[in-house]
Formats: C-alpha cells, sequence, structure tokens
C-alpha cells in the first residue's frame, strides 16, 4: 500500500545552519506531496506542496520538489530560525482512497 | 472561514466515563478525518468519512471508540468507557473530496483520563 518514510528525528542545527529532511514515498498512481508543520501546542499547518512530478513547493524559505523517479519529496531550506522550531510531516494524498497518509514526524529544534 | 472548529480544547476525565470530542469542518469540504497523536505512536488516523458515511474506521482501537457523521457540518468522537491510555490530543480534519487536495487541521482536543 501507499505510505510515506521520513528522517527519525530528533534534529538540532544552529541558526542559520542549512536544513534538509528527508521523506521519501511509495505510491500507486499519481500522488500529491505535502510538507506540514506542527508548532508546539497547535495543529498541524500545511506548509507546503507539490502536485504533479518536478512541481516545486515553496513557503517561508522552505521548498520541496516532487522527485518521481527517486519517489522522494525532501524538505529543504537555506537559513533556519529559531523560529523554525516544530515537528515536520510529510504526507501524500492517496488518490484511490481519497486520504492523507502521514510520515512518522520529524523534530526540529534551532539553537542561537 | 473560521477553520476546523473542534471543541473542547481540553477535556480532563476519570476512567470508566464517557467523553465525546466534537468538530466542525470547513463548510463546503465533504471529507473527515479523525486523528489520535501520543509521543508513543505518532499521528494515526482513526476514521474518515466521505460524504457523512464512513469509508475506513480500520484505525479504531478498540470498540470502546465510536464515530459518527450525522451532517455535513458536524462530527463526534465517542470513548466509553475511557481508560488512562486513552488520554492523547484528539485531531479532527477536513477536505475537499477532489483529487489530491490538502486536509486542513482544527486545534485538537487535548483528553486526558485519570
Amino acid at each position: 500500500g501507499n505510505s510515506v518514510t521520513q528522517m527519525e528525528g530528533p534534529v538540532t542545527l544552529s541558526e542559520e545552519a542549512f536544513l534538509t529532511i528527508n521523506c521519501t514515498y511509495t505510491a500507486t498512481g499519481y500522488p500529491s506531496l505535502f510538507w506540514y508543520v506542527q508548532y508546539p501546542g497547535e495543529g498541524l499547518q500545511l506548509l507546503l506542496k507539490a502536485t504533479k512530478a518536478d512541481d516545486k513547493g515553496s513557503n517561508k524559505g522552505f521548498e520541496a520538489t516532487y522527485r518521481k523517479e527517486t519517489t522522494s519529496f525532501h524538505l529543504e531550506k537555506g537559513s533556519v530560525q529559531v523560529s523554525d522550531s516544530a515537528v515536520y510531516f510529510c504526507a501524500l494524498s492517496d488518490p484511490g482512497a481519497s486520504k492523507i497518509i502521514f510520515g512518522s514526524g520529524t523534530r526540529l529544534s534551532i539553537r542561537p | 472561514d473560521a477553520g476546523v472548529i473542534q471543541s473542547p480544547r481540553h477535556e480532563v476525565t476519570e476512567m470508566g466515563q464517557e467523553v465525546t470530542l466534537r468538530c466542525k469542518p470547513i463548510s463546503g469540504h465533504n471529507s473527515l478525518f479523525w486523528y489520535r497523536q501520543t509521543m508513543m505512536r505518532g499521528l494515526e488516523l482513526l476514521i474518515y468519512f466521505n460524504n457523512n458515511v464512513p469509508i475506513d474506521d480500520s484505525g479504531m482501537p478498540e470498540d470502546r471508540f465510536s464515530a459518527k457523521m450525522p451532517n455535513a457540518s458536524f462530527s463526534t468522537l465517542k470513548i466509553q468507557p475511557s481508560e488512562p491510555r486513552d488520554s492523547a490530543v484528539y485531531f479532527c480534519a477536513s477536505s475537499s473530496r477532489a483529487m489530491n487536495t490538502e486536509a486542513f487541521f482544527g486545534q485538537g482536543t487535548r483528553l486526558t483520563v485519570v
């Protein structure tokens, strides 16, 4: 079945460091791919999305490119801030079942 | 739109009591999801509805859990009787059933069973 695998956390970086959080997926058909972010005490918010191969989603300095050949959707940011500390979830839509499948989440902590 | 609205935000109850969590999805959305989040298990999909009809409840942990969606603007998740291991944050999310659209989450209900 369809699934999402993302890198284990926690990830701890210094402010202004480069960030990569890896995400790979298994899917039949043509899913959309998403990154969600969860700040402490809050629900999940959509960070960015891509709906077809080679699309790049971007928001708040974060980027991810839909790579069908490597079945990946890695999240990147060139210079992280303390305010980026949160849990990040990679997800895909399951077109056949009309549901969203989430990865296990990666906790990111940024040191000042 | 106010987004997905869940109530209550926090619930503390004694073991054995019935607990009802409520959700109002975004107007016009016809898919609704209930998730549970814990440190140990992460984010788990419990059940989801399309057009008010339960499609997949395979994530519901036990018969003590039940969910209903009597109309397009309201859903409940009930636990009866509650147990301490049910303590978690429960999220409701909704989406348009059009293919490949994202889900929008509520703020969650933090349930503590003592």
